[in-house]
């Protein structure tokens, strides 16, 4: 089993909605989690980084880490069509698939 | 410097040859980390630096990939005998240590003909 497993989409949305993006990790000893967004032939650029459990909020960006379940979130609240990129889930050195969003005026 | 800056931004060279990818990290970054991205992939990790050691090589592929990292900062990414298969985007990233936030470059996209 991969260490980060990530949906990878695609996921088309129209403008204004809430979106979801989420992975699973398979050791419980991980801390740290980090969320990237890559934009067509660019280097990931970190959106969100957190530190073991619970939520983080950034304008409108919410990361969320459930170490019961080991599962994590991203959700993006009114989303633009400036989102639409590839969304990273990352945490100890491995990257899970990437989910690409496309968000639809 | 101001960000992660990787050199040279494209690379094309012939079956066979040897190659070398540049990395500078953000400077005061202590951590240094080298992906391949395949097309439609995450980043793949190859190998992780904490100052000059190579703390984890866990990820080359195999002993045609050779990194270096002299003085802690600047580091090389070295390939030798290029296939084909290793046709890939190379990432480079650093953080002021492992698990603290780590910052990419904008990758040297690498073609073996």
């Amino acid at each position: 089993q991969k260490e980060v497993e990530q949906d990878p989409g695609p996921l088309s949305v129209p403008e204004g909605a809430i979106v979801s993006l989420n992975c699973t990790y398979s050791n419980s000893a991980f801390q740290y989690f980090m969320w990237y967004r890559q934009y067509s032939r660019k280097g990931p650029e970190l959106l969100m980084y957190t530190y073991s459990s619970g939520n983080k909020e950034d304008g409108r960006f919410t990361a969320q880490v459930d170490k019961s379940s080991k599962y994590i979130s991203l959700f993006i609240r009114d989303s633009q069509p400036s989102d639409s990129a590839t969304y990273l889930c990352a945490t100890y050195l491995v990257f899970g698939k990437g989910t690409r969003l496309s968000v639809i005026a | 410097g101001a960000g992660v800056s990787q050199t040279p931004s494209n690379k094309v060279t012939e079956k066979g040859k040897y190659v070398e990818l540049r990395c500078d990290p953000i400077s005061g970054h202590t951590a240094l980390y080298w992906y391949r991205q395949s097309l439609g992939q995450g980043p793949e990790f190859l190998i992780y630096f904490q100052g000059t050691g190579a703390a984890d090589d866990s990820g080359l592929p195999n002993d045609r990939f050779f990194a270096v990292r002299p003085e802690g900062s600047v580091s090389t990414l070295k390939i030798q005998r290029t296939e084909r298969g290793d046709s890939a985007v190379y990432l480079c990233a650093s953080s002021w240590t492992l698990g603290s936030e780590a910052f990419f470059g904008q990758g040297t996209r690498l073609t073996v003909v």
